[in-house]
């Protein structure tokens, strides 16, 4: 089974740190997403990225980048974390014309 | 651009109740449709998907239909337990895009009572 592994599950911050949230999948996918998932919104696009080096802006890109070196990695910055910013965030990989695979979910906390 | 609209929550049941989880889309084209679930402190598990009209998905007693004339993918099951009990997502993938990324609705959270 693809297995798609987050660092953290879970995280506190403080307001204005930069943060680093890591994901990796393990079977050379070439789509990687991260979402952040909040009550009542469900979950919303934040950035995606279709292969190395490669990225796209998702729906709710504002206080976020990305960096994606190599293809099994994919990394979610927070540059200047904000409270707004506290939230669980998902990544999620997946080869075209096949399904996701999410990871557990980072929830992160910023003071 | 495309999206989902999920029945709000939470839905509480008995166990052995029905449940029904309505889900409607709006798409340009036909997408496809899936229903995810997410147990307490995990992320989400691709539950069921259908690809294209009159399509049904199904997976551990759940079922849904995919309904062109209805724009609608809703989510059944006979007989909830208490291990059903998690937050369910209606998403849609377009046909556009280089990525293909997922439309997801809010969720409906579920809790069934013994």
């Amino acid at each position: 089974d693809v297995k798609v592994t987050q660092s953290s599950r879970y995280l506190v911050k403080r307001t204005g740190e930069k943060v680093f949230l890591e994901c990796v999948q393990d079977m050379d996918h070439e789509n990687m997403f991260w979402y952040r998932q909040d009550p009542g919104l469900g979950l919303r696009l934040i950035y995606f990225s279709y292969d190395v080096k490669m990225k796209e802006k998702g729906d709710i890109p504002e206080g976020y980048s990305v960096s994606r070196e190599k293809k099994e990695r994919f990394s979610l910055i927070l540059e200047s974390a904000s409270t707004n910013q506290t939230s669980m965030y998902l990544c999620a990989s997946r080869r075209p014309n096949y399904g996701y695979t999410f990871g557990s979910g980072t929830r992160l906390t910023v003071v | 651009g495309d999206s989902v609209t999920q029945m709000e929550g939470p839905v509480t049941l008995s166990e052995e109740a029905c449940l029904t989880i309505n889900c409607t889309y709006t798409a340009t084209g036909y997408p496809s449709l899936f229903w995810y679930v997410q147990y307490p402190g995990e992320g989400l598990q691709l539950l069921l998907k259908a690809t294209k009209a009159d399509d049904k998905g199904s997976n551990k007693g759940f079922e849904a239909t995919y309904r062109k004339e209805t724009t609608s993918f809703h989510l059944e099951k006979g007989s909830v337990q208490v291990s059903d009990s998690a937050v369910y997502f209606c998403a849609s993938i377009g046909a556009s895009g280089s990525a293909r990324q997922l439309t997801f609705g809010s969720g409906t959270q579920l809790t069934v009572l013994p």
